[in-house]
């Protein structure tokens, strides 16, 4: 069962547009969250992460904000660029029971950002 | 280098073979984790060492795959009798402690084909 859903398969953007990745989780016991980017070839990296007191966390063009109410997340890219295109996996994890210690992942949205 | 690498970079093999991959954790490393990625689908956690700690291997798809980490460093994940269905992308990452809030590290992965 997909505790960590990312609907979207893609996304094409214009360069200089706003970049808008979802991400929706079903265990409410998931209280950080955390995008990674990966190019073709390459592992994983660290983007940005939110903490579940908060609802926004931004870092330079990337903004992350985190609904609780609705179990829903989404990554902003702005303004979004042509080295942006990667596919970008939605992760959550806990501190209690089997949510402890491991990132659960969504299956990733293919961005390609378009000139 | 001093990120995680893992070897070989790409395997094939033929069904009902052994399969060994190898990860070399960041050097400080106290944990490690073991992830695939099928096609189309997201990360799959496997299993995850912690320091001198019984590892977490609640991911683990079946009694084929068995993981060991020597020393609290190296790590191989190994599978038996291999199935098509075991075709994934292998990856490892590290973190300085055993808790997802700290960022893991990912390496490059294994691509596993399985004919």
């Amino acid at each position: 069962d997909q505790q960590v859903k990312q609907n979207s398969p893609s996304l094409s953007v214009q360069e200089g547009r706003i970049s808008i990745l979802n991400c929706d989780y079903t265990n409410s016991m998931f209280d950080y969250f955390l995008w990674y980017k990966k190019y073709p070839a390459e592992g994983p990296t660290f983007l940005i992460s939110i903490s579940s007191i908060k609802d926004k966390n931004e870092d330079g063009r990337f903004t992350v904000f985190l609904n609780k109410s609705a179990k829903h997340l989404s990554l902003h890219i702005v303004p979004s660029q042509p080295g942006d295109s990667a596919v970008y996996f939605c992760a959550a994890t806990g501190a209690r029971g089997s949510t402890l210690g491991r990132l659960y992942f969504g299956r990733g949205t293919q961005l390609t950002v378009w000139p | 280098g001093a990120g995680v690498s893992q070897s070989p970079s790409n395997k094939v093999t033929e069904k009902g073979k052994d399969v060994e991959l190898r990860c070399d954790p960041i050097s400080g490393h106290t944990a490690l984790y073991w992830y695939r990625q099928s096609l189309g689908q997201g990360l799959e956690f496997l299993i995850y060492f912690q320091g001198n700690s019984a590892p977490d291997k609640s991911g683990l798809p079946s009694d084929r795959f068995s993981a060991e980490r020597t020393g609290g460093s190296v790590s191989t994940l190994t599978i038996q009798r291999t199935q098509q269905e075991d075709s994934a992308v292998y990856l490892c990452a590290s973190s300085f402690r055993g808790r997802a809030y700290n960022e893991q590290f990912f390496g490059p992965g294994t691509r596993l084909t399985v004919l």
